[in-house]
């Protein structure tokens, strides 16, 4: 059971460059989602999506864009890259009905020089 | 606005000592609470959570959590601690908001070391 999977690993953009993360889940989870994570800050919600084909903005959504074209698939784009992008990039989905938990991935560790 | 605070950035303990990590969140209706743990290079995994019932919760490898909804606290317990169990925790809030995606703050993060 896969679960929540993220590719690539690691990546290393230069400023203005553009590039797309991935995000799989096998779950059939509606819900999912796009976090970053800086040291000191915690994680901070990017985007988020409640099903196929929606998507919104959550706490941190400049510089980002988002697609769920397929429920299994949660696609993070950043269209021209800046040093402050730098970041450990988590996506999740959650676990259905009341307090329903969130299922992360293992992370993209992203730098832009 | 929901918040959550993790007064504790870095805790240190000794094998076998006790440990509580403490959280304070804000809310505006009854919290869904989570605490996640962290390992290097890792994603999150759940730990345990609360969002009704018995205030007392008990979570994966021992830990537990009491909610204590006067004190708008969720603090993790563990009794003794294993040298495995260093990482870096996760308090989380969020609930069921209409039209609100379910979305969960996080605390910024309690780094565990566990000194041998």
């Amino acid at each position: 059971n896969a679960g929540v999977t993220q590719t690539p690993k690691f990546r290393v953009l230069k400023t203005g460059q553009s590039m797309t993360l991935l995000c799989a889940q096998d779950m059939n989870h509606e819900y999912m989602y796009w976090y970053r994570q800086d040291p000191g800050m915690g994680l901070r919600l990017i985007h988020y999506s409640v099903g196929e084909g929606t998507t919104a903005k959550g706490e941190v959504p400049d510089g980002y864009n988002v697609s769920r074209l397929k429920k299994q698939n949660f696609l993070l784009g950043l269209e021209s890259a800046a040093p402050s992008q730098t970041s450990v990039y988590f996506c999740a989905s959650r676990s259905p009905g009341r307090g329903g938990p969130l299922h992360f991935g293992n992370g993209t560790r992203l730098t832009v020089t | 606005a929901q918040s959550v605070t993790q007064p504790d950035i870095h805790i240190t303990v000794s094998e076998g000592a006790s440990l509580e990590l403490r959280c304070n969140y804000s809310y505006g209706a009854t919290p869904y609470l989570f605490w996640y743990v962290q390992s290097p290079g890792q994603g999150l995994q759940l730990l345990l959570k609360y969002f009704s019932g018995d205030t007392l919760v008990q979570g994966i490898k021992g830990f537990e959590a009491e909610f204590k909804r006067s004190q708008s606290s969720f603090n993790l317990r563990k009794p003794s601690v294993h040298w495995s169990d260093a990482a870096e925790y996760f308090c989380a809030v969020g609930g069921l908001v209409t039209g609100g995606g379910n979305k969960l703050t996080f605390g910024t993060g309690t780094q565990l070391k566990v000194e041998l």
